[in-house]
């Protein structure tokens, strides 16, 4: 039972347009999302994040979207560069059940093409 | 360095052998983290400590599974009578405040 859900599993965009990746929740409980991204061989690093109270969060070419009506929140990079080839994972925190425990999506693996 | 480490990088082991893997969190950081990544998988939670609270071992997938911190500061995730399908990479990550985890590279275990 997926909280936590990223349906698709990989992505191929050209260099130097959108990359949009997508993440559905199931929790109406999370209250802080996160996008974490990873390269073979290293561990995750940290992206970008949103809270609940937000509906949008820019840094540089990241933009997260939340739309907590729909359960949904989405990452976008722009333009896309072939250094951003990854696995992106989405995350979610539970503040009420479980303040310190963060549930992560499968993940989608990203492909910029030059 | 400032970041996670842990160690070993790479493991293989045979099946029913016991296993070890360590963790050196961010100096100061009070929470940390285990995660399991199998081939084509997500991260999959395995336990937390917090401070000198009792761990969270929720996510331990059966009782061959330990792991202990000590001091508050390093880690060691055991597992006893290793199974094929313990082979995964091994994540640990830290945190101070906010819900931020910082990520250690891994121990790839392969167990034959």
């Amino acid at each position: 039972d997926q909280q936590v859900k990223q349906n698709s599993p990989s992505l191929s965009v050209q260099e130097g347009r959108i990359s949009i990746l997508n993440c559905d929740y199931t929790n109406s409980m999370f209250d802080y999302f996160l996008w974490y991204k990873k390269y073979p061989a290293e561990g995750p690093t940290f992206l970008i994040s949103i809270s609940s109270i937000k509906d949008k969060n820019e840094d540089g070419r990241f933009t997260v979207f939340l739309n907590k009506s729909a359960k949904h929140l989405s990452l976008h990079i722009v333009p896309s560069q072939p250094g951003d080839s990854a696995v992106y994972f989405c995350a979610a925190r539970d503040i009420i059940t479980s303040y310190d425990k963060v549930i992560f999506g499968p993940g989608t693996s990203l492909s910029v093409i030059p | 360095g400032a970041g996670v480490s842990q160690s070993p990088s790479n493991k293989v082991t045979e099946k029913g052998k016991d296993v070890e893997l360590r963790c050196d969190p961010i100096s100061g950081h009070t929470a940390l983290y285990w995660y399991r990544q199998s081939l084509g998988q997500g991260l999959e939670f395995l336990i937390y400590f917090q401070g000198n609270s009792a761990p969270d071992k929720s996510g331990l997938p059966s009782d061959r599974f330990s792991a202990e911190r000590t001091g508050g500061s390093v880690s060691t995730l055991t597992i006893q009578r290793t199974q094929q399908e313990d082979s995964a990479v091994y994540l640990c990550a830290s945190r101070l405040a906010e819900a931020t985890q910082y990520f250690g590279p891994g121990t790839r275990l392969t167990v034959l």
